[in-house]
Parts: C-alpha cells; structure tokens; sequence
C-alpha cells in the first residue's frame, strides 16, 4: 500500500523565491491536511480539506501561503515570496472518514524547507 | 493559547522499564485522544487511540489513561525497547470537528540499552 507521498523531501532556496510543495494522498482518503513542524510551535495545522473543498484554512500564517486541491490525488503548497522564517519541516497527511470508527491521519515523511 | 500540553520535552527510560508520557488539555469538549510516535526524517504515525467514554485502552506493550476529571491523559509502554526512542505526540479532537485534530508539543523519549 502506498502511504500519503510528499515531494521534494528537501527544498532550499533563497529568500524571496516562490516554493511549491506537494502530496498525493492515500488513495480513497477523503480528507488532506497540510501541517507545519517547528521547534518553537511544533506541530501545527495549517489548512485541511475535504474532497478537495477547503475546509479551514485558519492556520495559515498569511497571504503569501497558499494550498490548492485540485482533484482528490494531488494538493500543493505555495508560498510566495518565501523568507527565512518558513523554514521548518511541512507535513501533509490524509484520513478516511468513517462514521463507525475514528480514522487516524496518514502521514507523509514531510518536506525539509530551508529558506537562505 | 496551547490546548494540549506536554510539560516533559523529554524522558530517558531503561530498557525492560516503564516509561509514561504525559498530556494535559484544556479543553473539555475534546472527545477522542490519540498518540503519534516520530521518528527522524519520517512523519508522525498513529500509535493508540481512546475515546471519551473510556479510561483505558490497552494494545500490547502500549496502554493509554484517561483522567476526564483532571483532563489528563498518558501513555504508558512496558517493557520499554530500544526501538521505542521516538517522539511521542499527544493529539485530541472533538467529534463536532471530526478531522480536526490538535497536536502537543511532544515529549521526546529515549530509551537506554
């Protein structure tokens, strides 16, 4: 079985610069969520979706961030212009919904974003 | 305004021990509890889960508690391994946000040879 898939797994760039990031998520998931991993504020959700409809985008830190859905196999992150503060570890994840049980969220193995 | 908090950043354990991570939340209304174990370089995966109407539930050397009154809850492993060493999330969520789930800082947790 195939997990949630992230690319790149690396990025590094330079400041100002526009960085996409990917993921497809576990076939047949009808939820996508985008999360941010720092030292400071570990764990943080950013945006989620359900097929392919944002749902809460209230985490997102500001207007250069953005996330797209276009079909229910591929979501992008964007951030654009891009500053040394973005840098951290962007995880995405995917759930089924099943109203018998509690599905956990799948997740990618994230995507390193070092912002020079 | 952090809803869920784990106070121990981190814990050594001995092999063959106990080790039990703590979470504390604040918010009454959350009604399902999971653990996520991280290794480096790979994403968080689920490890045990519990729901509200429960105070315990047991998956081989993993077993969580929940205190509702005190708004507590842990997860105990025994005996601990090596391949335990791993960061341990604490997440919780409410059934009226039902994908929305909200993280702890973590408790980073190492286990001795």
């Amino acid at each position: 079985d195939a997990g949630v898939i992230q690319s790149p797994r690396h990025e590094v760039t330079e400041m100002g610069q526009e960085v996409t990031l990917r993921c497809k998520p576990i076939s047949g998931h009808d939820y996508l969520f985008w999360y941010r991993q720092t030292m400071m504020r570990g764990l943080e959700l950013l945006i989620y979706f359900n097929n392919n409809v944002p749902i809460d985008d209230s985490g997102m830190p500001e207007d250069r961030f953005s996330a797209k859905m276009p079909n229910a196999s591929f979501s992008t992150l964007k951030i654009q212009p891009s500053e040394p503060r973005d840098s951290a570890v962007y995880f995405c994840a995917s759930s089924l919904r099943d109203p018998r049980t509690n599905q956990p969220q799948h997740f990618g193995d994230g995507t390193r974003l070092s912002i020079l | 305004d952090q809803q869920v908090k784990q106070n121990s950043p981190s814990l050594s354990v001995q092999e063959g021990r106990i080790s039990i991570l703590n979470c504390d939340y604040t918010n009454s209304m959350f009604d399902y509890f999971l653990w996520y174990k991280k290794y480096p370089a790979e994403g968080p995966t689920f490890l045990i889960s519990i729901s509200s109407i429960k105070d315990k539930n047991e998956d081989g050397r993993f077993t969580v508690f929940l205190n509702k009154s005190a708004k507590h809850l842990s997860l105990h492993i025994v005996p601990s391994q090596p391949g335990d060493s791993a960061v341990y999330f604490c997440a919780n969520k409410r059934a009226t946000s039902y994908d929305k789930v909200i993280f702890g800082p973590g408790t980073s947790l190492s286990v001795i040879p």
